[in-house]
């Protein structure tokens, strides 16, 4: 059975730094994870899934599948960006999710 | 076009009774999912359709609960028994299509409808 697991339920990060939210899976085959975010008062939308390797809202993700994480990243933080962020692991066809983190962003 | 909708955006319940969820996905996508997210969690995996059948109901928490999509557009989910461990923001997304092979398939998510039972 697949897991993924985010070590961190609350981040709260300067404006202008960086930040990093962290994610680990366990999954036996081979993984497409994704990172999903929901803003204040909107619905769960996905930010970037590692196949794309995109930069989405200077957001980059890389998977490592020796350290089986796939972290997410941003070199300099916004105020917009505070938000619930949650990593998922798709494995035939249903995804299964970390726990979050919610991000603040402090200006 | 609308996203995905879902009807009602809150119910309020008392335990024992029975509810119905609805869930309107994006028109002409033909996977639908169903996620359960309860307080502090990520959503949970509950049923996937291919179409009008399911394909995959092993989330479902148990026999208490069953969801159906009979034209292959609107599903609905249905808790008969209702209990207060069954509060939670019931999650429903849908895709263009569903298999395998389709990597690149993004699920596109609805607002949830939050069910309390009292």
């Amino acid at each position: 059975a697949q897991r993924v697991t985010q070590p961190e339920k609350l981040l709260s990060v300067f404006k202008g730094a960086p930040v990093e939210l962290k994610c680990n899976y366990s999954y036996s085959g081979s993984p497409e994870l994704f990172w999903y975010v929901q803003y204040s008062r909107q619905r769960l939308q996905l930010l970037l899934r590692h196949i794309s390797r995109e930069s989405i809202k200077g957001f980059t993700a890389d998977l490592n599948k020796g350290e089986t994480s796939f972290h997410l990243k941003k070199p300099f933080a916004q105020e917009e960006d505070s938000a619930m962020y949650y990593c998922a692991l798709r494995a035939n066809e249903k995804l299964t999710f970390g726990t979050g983190t919610r991000l603040t962003i402090i200006p | 076009g609308a996203g995905v909708s879902q009807t009602p955006s809150n119910k309020v319940t008392e335990k024992g009774k029975y509810v119905e969820l609805r869930c309107d996905p994006i028109s002409g996508h033909t996977a639908l999912y169903w996620y359960r997210q309860s307080l502090g969690q990520g959503p949970e995996f509950l049923i996937y359709f291919q179409g009008t059948g399911a394909a995959d109901d092993s989330g479902l928490p148990n026999d208490r609960f069953f969801a159906v999509r009979p034209e292959g557009s609107v599903s609905t989910l249905k808790i008969q028994r209702t209990e207060r461990g069954d509060s939670a923001v019931y999650l429903c997304a849908s895709s263009l299509k569903g298999g395998a092979r389709s990597s690149y398939n993004e699920q596109f998510f609805g607002p949830g409808t939050r069910l309390t039972v009292l």
